[in-house]
């Protein structure tokens, strides 16, 4: 059974631009949720998203958005980019029950 | 709010020593708690998770009793190896406002190295 994957692994940007990531989640899984994780922070949850809809929303600013496509698959977009944004953006795949998630390996964003 | 506080590190360990990383918590209602490893250059892994009081959740020889008196989740091995070395992840399982899905809550890890 494939694990969750995303693209890019790596990508350099520089600020005001913006990015989209991507993940695709473990085949049957409905819910993907977001995590930013930098050495400062720790790992901070960006939102879930279930059956299209985003179910949860953690409290970062609205240059942070994201969407669910009918197959599942997720992409989260950052725009008008800040060197803050540098991180290890973790995307997690589950079947909608409570904690158990599935993490993939993370697409690693610089903003220089 | 929710929030879970993790030992410092890192934890440096010789072979088959005794490993204790302390958790303890802050939330409201009744969470399910969670311990996630990350290995170097990949995503986490749930390792064990205990969704009520008392609960003793365990994995790859390691253990976690849920302990809501003390609000408390230590992860515990009796034995370490050299590929245990690894960052650890308490977490709580946050419901969110609707009532449902998943927010994990996580403490700042705690890197743990074994060496032989």
């Amino acid at each position: 059974k494939a694990g969750v994957t995303q693209t890019p692994r790596y990508l350099i940007k520089t600020r005001g631009q913006q990015v989209t990531l991507s993940c695709s989640p473990i085949s049957g899984h409905r819910s993907v949720s977001w995590y930013q994780q930098t050495p400062g922070q720790g790992l901070q949850f960006l939102f879930e998203y279930f059956s299209e809809t985003q179910r949860n929303k953690g409290n970062f600013p609205g240059r942070f958005s994201g969407r669910q496509f009918s197959n599942s698959r997720s992409e989260m977009n950052v725009s008008t980019l800040e060197l803050g944004d540098s991180a290890l953006y973790l995307c997690a795949s589950s079947t909608g029950g409570a904690g158990e998630l599935f993490f993939g390996e993370g697409s690693r964003l610089t903003v220089l | 709010g929710n929030s879970v506080t993790q030992m410092e590190g890192p934890v440096t360990l010789s072979e088959e020593a005794f490993l204790t990383i302390n958790c303890t918590y802050t939330a409201t209602g009744y969470p399910s708690l969670f311990w996630y490893v990350q290995y170097p250059g990949e995503g986490l892994q749930l390792l064990l998770k205990a969704t009520k009081a008392d609960d003793k959740g365990s994995n790859k020889g390691f253990e976690a009793t849920y302990r809501k008196e003390t609000t408390s989740f230590h992860l515990e091995k009796g034995s370490v190896q050299v590929s245990d070395s690894a960052v650890y992840f308490c977490a709580l399982s946050d419901l969110g406002l609707t009532g449902g899905g998943n927010k994990l809550t996580f403490g700042t890890g705690t890197q743990l190295k074994v060496e032989l």
